[in-house]
């Protein structure tokens, strides 16, 4: 199992605001970053560092951190922003590792 | 731009073997870390390997540690993932990715191939 922590599912009314955590010990150390993932597509880069966006990548997605556990935020969710949203960090042993994914329903 | 091309996924018999490969273009591949991340059917994202520019430096993930090798050709820009003795848990669609910020407090996988799929089956 993971050693980084997601809900399975969240959902968020069209423009709202909606928070996706992500909790492991790793996390105390190091910076998430987090990947959306569309059915049938590669996932994408959204947020890196302590809060950085690709080039490409809507102001609404935003990232923090406090203690073990990380966030991403969604300012205004889309339709668009339907997805699946994968955290990565470090495991226990240093290398990379990823959470077990949130599915994001926009209603 | 930047791109990443995977290939030479397929179906293969339990306890055989295979040889992922993946393109690199519109960047200096000689000076990034890059991965292999795979995903099961209808599963979660899990990392595989990861190799140095250089490739002096290779991980593995414990499922695949002794099975897998990971290698570069910095004068071909790829990347590949040799597989042997593979099991039906291996089946899953198998990514490259680029990988930045192993040395410092983050690290982060951008771009990401489109994938190959790896089916394990008699």
């Amino acid at each position: 199992s993971s050693e980084l922590t997601q809900d399975p599912a969240v959902s968020v009314a069209l423009g709202q605001t909606v928070r996706i955590t992500c909790q492991g010990d790793s996390l105390r150390s190091y910076y998430a970053s987090w990947y959306q993932q569309k059915p049938g597509q590669a996932p994408v880069l959204v947020i890196y560092g302590k809060n950085n966006r690709p080039s490409g990548i809507p102001d609404r997605f935003s990232g923090s951190s406090s203690g073990n556990t990380a966030s991403l935020t969604i300012t205004g969710a889309q339709a668009e922003d339907e997805a699946d949203y994968y955290c990565n960090s470090r495991d226990s042993s240093g290398n990379p590792s990823f959470g077990g994914g949130t599915k994001l329903t926009v209603l | 731009q930047v791109q990443l091309v995977e290939s030479g996924g397929g179906l293969v018999k339990p306890g055989g073997s295979l040889r992922l490969s993946c393109a690199a273009s519109g960047f200096t591949f000689s000076d990034y870390y890059m991965s292999w991340i795979r995903q099961a059917p209808g599963k979660g994202l899990e990392w595989v390997s990861y190799i140095s520019s250089s490739g002096s430096t290779i991980y593995y993930a414990d499922s695949v540690k002794g099975r897998f090798t990971i290698s570069r050709d910095n004068a071909k820009n790829s990347l590949y993932l040799q597989m042997n003795s593979l099991r039906a848990e291996d089946t899953a669609v198998y990514y490259c990715a680029r990988m930045r910020g192993i040395a410092a407090a983050s690290n982060w996988f951008d771009p990401w191939g489109q994938g190959t799929l790896v089916t394990v089956s008699s």
